[in-house]
């Protein structure tokens, strides 16, 4: 089975404080993805990465930075935390770069900014 | 541009009651494909199902079908016999063939099935 980790299920940070979220992945995965789930808007898509460090801007950059240094691991990076960025984030990862590959999903960060 | 409509924002039902969520999708694409996924409480997405826009069988998994119609652009989602467990977020996702890697996800429907 493959299975999805990221570093924290809940995160409480400042204002200004810069945030790193962890994802790893471990059935050796081409793509990888980060998300954020806020009520009403569903799963919008932040950054993805289709190899190592290869990365792509989502819908919404703004704000963000992502790392993926090795295959299996794909940090998301908060370089100033502001609150509108309290959120629910999301990480995922597919197997190949075809639009029908399923993705496979972490069970999520829940961040709070204060 | 793709988009995914799901317009029903949460549905309560009582046990046994079965329950249909539906979900609306825009695309100029000829090749697609249609996903749903169900969120639990624990918060991890978990894939239920993928279609292709070839492929406008229904489709059955127990008590889960599933009903694609592109002629109103529909990927309707029906659980019979609805259970507490079925309890959940449930995602409608389109992927187009010229979209790469993106996925465009709906709102979401939250079901809340009461004992």
């Amino acid at each position: 089975d493959v299975k999805v980790t990221q570093s924290s299920r809940y995160l409480v940070k400042r204002t200004g404080e810069k945030v790193f979220l962890e994802c790893v992945q471990d059935m050796d995965h081409e793509n990888m993805f980060w998300y954020r789930q806020d009520p009403g808007l569903g799963l919008r898509l932040i950054y993805f990465s289709y190899d190592v460090k290869m990365k792509e801007k989502g819908d919404i950059p703004e704000g963000y930075s992502v790392s993926r240094e090795k295959k299996e691991r794909f940090s998301l990076i908060l370089e100033s935390a502001s609150t509108n960025q309290t959120s629910m984030y999301l990480c995922a990862s597919s197997l190949g770069r075809l639009p029908q590959e399923t993705q496979y999903f972490g069970p999520g960060t829940r961040l709070l900014v204060l | 541009a793709q988009k995914v409509t799901q317009a029903q924002t949460e549905i309560s039902v009582v046990e046994k009651e079965d329950v249909t969520l539906d979900c609306v999708y825009e695309t100029r694409d000829t090749t697609y494909y249609l996903f749903w996924y169900k969120q639990p409480p624990s918060g991890e997405l978990v894939f239920l199902i993928r279609r292709n826009s070839f492929d406008e069988q229904n489709e059955i998994s127990g008590r889960y079908s599933w009903n694609f119609q592109k002629s109103t652009s529909s990927f309707n989602f029906t659980i019979t016999a609805s259970q507490v467990v079925d309890s959940a977020v449930y995602f409608c996702a389109l992927s187009e063939h010229t979209g790469g890697f993106k996925t465009i996800f709906g709102a979401g429907t939250r079901l809340f099935v009461k004992a």
